[in-house]
């Protein structure tokens, strides 16, 4: 079973506030991702970290921000929350080596509902 | 770029009959890595199965297994004896290189798949 954490689960919140989606976890990973998901459709990548104060955009762009501080803490930001951002956000990381597939581990969403 | 196709938008199956998920890459890389995963409806991603470009045998765990084609650039999921808690939506995935090399997986649009009693 995979140890990565996501909160909070579900949020609803109102236009124009500040929200912070935390994600950790306790794998040691260095690479860590964020997806946003839309109910029923396909997931697509808005960040990644290859390693601590190393961030990257992903190819959907994203008005969100993410930091790196700590190997095992990725946090997403919206700065201003608005409808368009209605989504599920999910956090993922990946064990490094050629030993391993390459597979992601996610942790469980956080459903965001911006009024 | 890399792009993954998975053309059947939702699926009924009979409990403890095998049903195949369909999907169909689109890459120029040599060497890739493809991915199936399970979300049900709480949510989270399930990893099912792997396939590196260069592996030469289909792969399977348990009831999964990977029908990879490749000259046809498809690599389509068996579940064999369906049951009940397979009912979910399943993801088809890529990323550049195998293993461990790229982990940046781009996904498929998925299939919902609802196993009937």
């Amino acid at each position: 079973e995979a140890d990565i954490y996501q909160t909070p689960r579900y949020l609803v919140i109102g236009t124009g506030k500040k929200i912070t989606l935390e994600c950790s976890q306790t794998m040691g990973h260095d690479k860590m991702y964020w997806y946003q998901q839309d109910p029923g459709m396909e997931l697509h990548l808005i960040h990644y970290s290859y390693g601590v104060n190393s961030t990257e955009k992903g190819d959907l762009s994203s008005e969100s921000t993410v930091s790196r501080i700590r190997t095992e803490h990725f946090p997403l930001t919206l700065e201003s929350a608005r409808p368009s951002h209605t989504s599920q956000y999910l956090c993922a990381s990946s064990a490094p080596g050629q030993g391993n597939t390459g597979e992601l581990f996610f942790g469980e969403g956080s459903r965001l509902t911006v009024l | 770029a890399q792009k993954i196709t998975q053309t059947q938008p939702g699926m009924f199956v009979q409990e403890k009959e095998a049903v195949t998920l369909d999907c169909t890459y689109d890459t120029s890389d040599p060497s890739y890595g493809l991915f199936w995963y399970k979300q049900p409806s709480s949510g989270e991603m399930i990893f099912l199965i792997y396939q590196g470009s260069y592996d030469q045998q289909n792969a399977t765990e348990g009831r999964y297994s990977l029908n990879f084609q490749k000259a046809r650039k498809s690599a389509n999921l068996v579940i064999s004896a369906s049951q009940l808690g397979d009912s979910a939506m399943y993801f088809c995935a890529m990323s550049p290189g195998v293993k461990a090399a790229g982990n940046k997986l781009t996904f498929g649009g998925g299939t919902r798949v609802l196993v009937k009693p």
